[in-house]
């Protein structure tokens, strides 16, 4: 079966950084999204890989490996406002994506 | 604004009732989707649409029927539901299905609450 994993909830501290895993195991592999949804909103694109590597975008970065069907979110100069959920989803072999239960972030002072 | 807007955000019926879901995309993508959004459960595709023509069907019961009259714009009938049918219904467009890199842009979605 195709599954993907993250934790279900993280605590940080405003200003420093986080980094949200995300593993899967998909039949076929053709990308990795990161999208952010805040409560009651609607999700939000974040980032791309299929590629290994580090993509990096201001204050968000993500990182990939294929071989590891591992990838993570790093969130760097932690703001109140980045309090949300923080999805990851990969596309398949039929480009279908597959979706994590979300990694629900909470930011404290 | 995303683009993408849904209507109504809010719904209560009964399970004997029917309603409908409106999705419309302002951004000339050619795939349209609904997702089915349960707390602490991942996004779950019910239907894909790809220039008009359905091309996923994830083994949604028959009480949700969708409809694409255009690549603008998508529904989702209801009706004779049941209370496990309550959750956030998403519509998301993308440019199209079959390349990996278009990311979907997703409405604000309905809150669906069956009585």
């Amino acid at each position: 079966g195709q599954n993907i994993d993250q934790p279900t909830e993280m605590t940080a501290t405003e200003g420093a950084i986080v980094q949200i895993n995300c593993t899967y195991q998909t039949s076929g592999f053709n990308g990795l999204f990161w999208y952010q949804q805040h409560a009651g909103e609607a999700p939000t694109f974040l980032s791309y890989n299929v590629l290994d590597g580090l993509e990096e975008k201001g204050r968000f970065s993500s990182f990939l490996s294929r071989s590891k069907g591992y990838s993570y979110l790093l969130l760097k100069e932690l703001q109140m406002k980045d309090s949300a959920s923080y999805l990851c989803a990969v596309s398949d072999s039929n480009y279908q994506l597959i979706w994590g239960a979300g990694t629900k972030l909470i930011i404290k002072p | 604004e995303t683009g993408v807007t849904q209507t109504p955000r809010h719904l209560v019926m009964g399970m004997t009732n029917k309603k409908s879901l409106k999705c419309e995309q302002h951004l000339g993508h050619n795939a349209m989707y609904w997702y089915k959004q349960s707390a602490k459960k991942p996004l779950e595709l019910m239907f894909v649409y790809n220039f008009k023509e359905q091309t996923e069907n994830n083994s949604v019961p028959s009480r949700f029927s969708p409809e694409c009259p255009n690549s603008s714009h998508l529904f989702l009938h209801l009706h004779t539901l049941q209370p496990e049918d309550s959750a956030l219904y998403l519509c998301a467009s993308s440019q199209d299905t079959q390349a990996s890199s278009y990311e979907q842009y997703f409405g604000p979605g309905t809150r669906l609450t069956v009585t």
